[in-house]
């Protein structure tokens, strides 16, 4: 079965980075996107960016551009999500999902667990 | 930017009872929209892509439709396992971005 499975919490000072790792079993890992989508505390859902496991093209929300970077290890079938400067608004819980693009519908079909990511000074 | 907004805010329903979502977007997505479903503490879990067609596993009672700009998420008859708040998201082609809607709470009236 499809899984997703990520990398555990982390705490972090202001001004530091953190690299949140997801890795993927039960499908052909380079034949899917690999999206990740962020949610603050009691807040909704806001996405990160997406990757392509087939050829690592990209493409990041205009807010997170400079300071995100995804990347994938198609070796172990794992993606990862680098943030730089981290603020405390950047305190939140990060997925990563499975992303099917297709015509007419591009959506997210799997989901990891979920890190939260902690910035505290 | 293509700008999604959902209402209501929260719908208080009673189990037994139908509900019924709504999402809007800024300008038209075509039928590229598609639906969550998030527990508290959990995952967000695929519901409705394509604006009308149910994810693997998803019960009958979950219905999707519209297209363009408006589109509703139906649930026939609640059980308790659907309370929770529910998430409309897009896909824009050009730039290539998602963008989510705010969240609807469905919670027990």
């Amino acid at each position: 079965q499809v899984q997703l499975v990520q990398s555990g919490a982390e705490v972090k000072k202001p001004g530091a980075s953190v690299k949140v790792s997801c890795k993927a079993s039960g499908y052909t890992f380079t034949s899917y996107g690999i999206s990740w989508v962020r949610q603050a505390p009691g807040q909704g859902l806001e996405w990160m960016g997406w990757i392509s496991a087939y050829n690592g093209n990209t493409n990041y929300a205009q807010k997170l551009q400079g300071r995100v970077t995804m990347t994938t290890d198609t070796s172990t079938s794992t993606a990862y999500m680098e943030l730089r400067s981290l603020r405390s608004d950047d305190t939140a819980v990060y997925y990563c999902a499975r992303t099917i693009s297709s015509v007419g519908a591009t959506y997210f079909d799997y989901w990891g667990q979920g890190t939260l990511v902690t910035v505290s000074s | 930017e293509i700008v999604m907004t959902q209402s209501p805010a929260t719908l208080s329903v009673s189990p037994g009872e139908r509900a019924t979502l709504s999402c809007r977007a800024s300008q038209s997505v075509s039928s590229n929209l598609a639906w969550y479903q998030q527990k508290p503490g959990q995952a967000p879990r695929l519901l409705i892509y394509g604006a009308s067609t149910r994810a693997t596993g998803i019960p009958a009672r979950f219905s999707g439709s519209g297209s363009g700009t408006e589109f509703t998420l139906t649930i026939s008859s609640l059980q308790s396992e659907d309370f929770a708040v529910y998430y409309c998201q897009q896909y824009n082609n050009w730039p290539p971005l998602f963008t989510f809607g705010p969240g609807t709470k469905v919670d027990i009236k």
